[in-house]
């Protein structure tokens, strides 16, 4: 079975621009979770999506955003780019999100803003 | 401040046992994980530990949990030099759907 993967593995942007990451879970996964890693930051949760609804949200502003589409692929959109979101983001599925499952990354898509 | 706490490095002689620990705050957590994260990689499940029990062992790794002390520990026996990378600790509380991470163990394993 295939893990999660993401896409690009790499980007570099420049502050002020938007930037779009993309996950797609394990087959049969439809729980699917995105995590920002920084040095300074360890990692923080960003959002949580599962059959297209978003269930729950870190702490973050408003320019983080994601959506889920009905195959659960899923897409975290970051706009006005600011050179703190220099980060690897994580992506992350399991098959229902419950209490008792485990989250499987994925390899991460390295961001780099100038 | 992170609600998981490790130390932040751990150096082990090629062939020891290493030990990595971990506290955590919520007495409701469900699951406590360990991530090993290698340079320029994501995270790769090492094992995972449901809170009812005290012991897990697969294969070199023994996960012991002190639910009374929040207290986690990994034992990587006979660690090696590929076991070096950075260890993380994650708690999944009871109906949230997040996992929440310490900071990480950074492990250099030496000859």
């Amino acid at each position: 079975k295939a893990g999660v993967t993401q896409t690009p593995r790499y980007l570099i942007k420049t502050r002020g621009q938007q930037v779009t990451l993309s996950c797609s879970p394990i087959s049969g996964h439809r729980s699917v979770s995105w995590y920002q890693q920084t040095p300074g930051q360890g990692l923080q949760f960003l959002f949580e999506y599962f059959s297209e609804t978003q269930r729950n949200k870190g702490n973050f502003p408003g320019r983080f955003s994601g959506r889920q589409f009905s195959n659960s692929r899923s897409e975290m959109n970051v706009s006005t780019l600011e050179l703190g979101d220099s980060a690897l983001y994580l992506c992350a599925s399991s098959r229902y999100g419950g209490d008792q499952e485990t989250q499987y990354f994925g390899p991460g898509t390295r961001l780099l803003v100038l | 401040g992170e609600d998981v706490e490790q130390s932040l490095f751990l150096s082990v002689r090629e062939g020891d046992s290493s030990v990595i620990n971990c506290t955590y705050t919520d007495s409701s957590s469900t699951y406590l994980y360990w991530y090993k994260q290698e340079p320029g990689a994501g995270l790769q499940l090492l094992t995972y530990i449901f809170s009812n029990m005290d012991m897990k062992q697969d294969q070199r790794l023994t996960v012991l949990l002190n639910k009374k002390d929040k207290h986690l520990s990994l034992r990587i026996a006979d660690t090696q030099t590929g076991d070096s990378a950075i260890y993380f600790c994650a708690e999944k509380r009871a109906n949230d759907y997040k996992l929440s991470f310490g900071a990480g163990t950074t492990v250099t394993v030496r000859a």
